[in-house]
């Protein structure tokens, strides 16, 4: 079975400047999720999809950051405009239903760096 | 107040002992479930074990344990027979919220295992 998906790997850009990341999430998997993991942090989650309707998206910066998932199936992370404090790792993260289950994991992808100059 | 507090920023073990890390949590859900991950360098996290609030045994997983007390809030992870290849970060997390749909990450423990 083929994991999370997630691309570029890398990406350095200067500061207001635009950039999108990707994520397939393992066939079958209803729920993406998108987190965004500082140097030195636990991740936080910024955005939730269950199929392509969002379920919480309290913790994303709406004023640069936007998220789709069209067709229920992959998804991207945009930032517009890009701030030096974005520089961060950004994981993209599936599960097969992911509500009423407490117990239901995630499984993650390899993550884009991001590095903001 | 933070949600998942690891207060071990770094810890040490020998290769073969046991190493305990720590994980504190806080709700006031009553059903909700505990994780720890595994990242190593390459940065990919890792599921390694979860525990159930209404679970009354501690979860175990080949070398992994969990050492939940529900009353003090606590989820330690216990690695039994460290190997080098289980240097890495180590995170808690949590589930909570009406639909479990709030997913909450401590900031991490950096264990390091010495040959």
């Amino acid at each position: 079975e083929a994991g999370v998906a997630q691309s570029p790997r890398y990406k350095i850009i200067e500061k207001r400047q635009s950039v999108a990341f990707w994520c397939n999430p393992i066939s079958g998997h209803a729920t993406l999720y998108w987190y965004q993991q500082i140097l030195g942090q636990g991740p936080k989650l910024l955005i939730q999809f269950q199929n392509n309707g969002v379920v919480d998206d309290s913790q994303l910066p709406k004023d640069r950051f936007s998220a789709e998932r069209l067709k229920g199936v992959d998804s991207t992370l945009k930032i517009q405009p890009a701030k030096l404090e974005d520089s961060a790792v950004y994981l993209c993260a599936s599960s097969p239903r992911g509500d009423r289950r407490e117990g239901e994991t995630q499984y993650f992808g390899p993550g884009t760096r991001l590095l903001v100059l | 107040a933070q949600k998942i507090t690891q207060t071990q920023p770094g810890m040490f073990v020998q290769e073969k002992e046991a190493v305990t890390l720590d994980c504190t949590y806080d709700t006031s859900d009553q059903s909700y479930g505990l994780f720890w991950y595994k990242q190593p360098s390459s940065g990919e996290m890792i599921f390694l074990i979860y525990q159930g609030s209404y679970d009354e045994q501690n979860a175990t997983e080949g070398r992994y344990s969990l050492n939940f007390q529900k009353a003090r809030k606590s989820a330690n992870l216990v690695i039994s027979a460290s190997q080098l290849g289980d240097s890495a970060m180590y995170f808690c997390a949590m589930r909570e919220g009406r639909n479990f749909n709030k997913f909450y990450f401590g900031s991490g423990t950096k264990l390091n295992v010495k040959p």
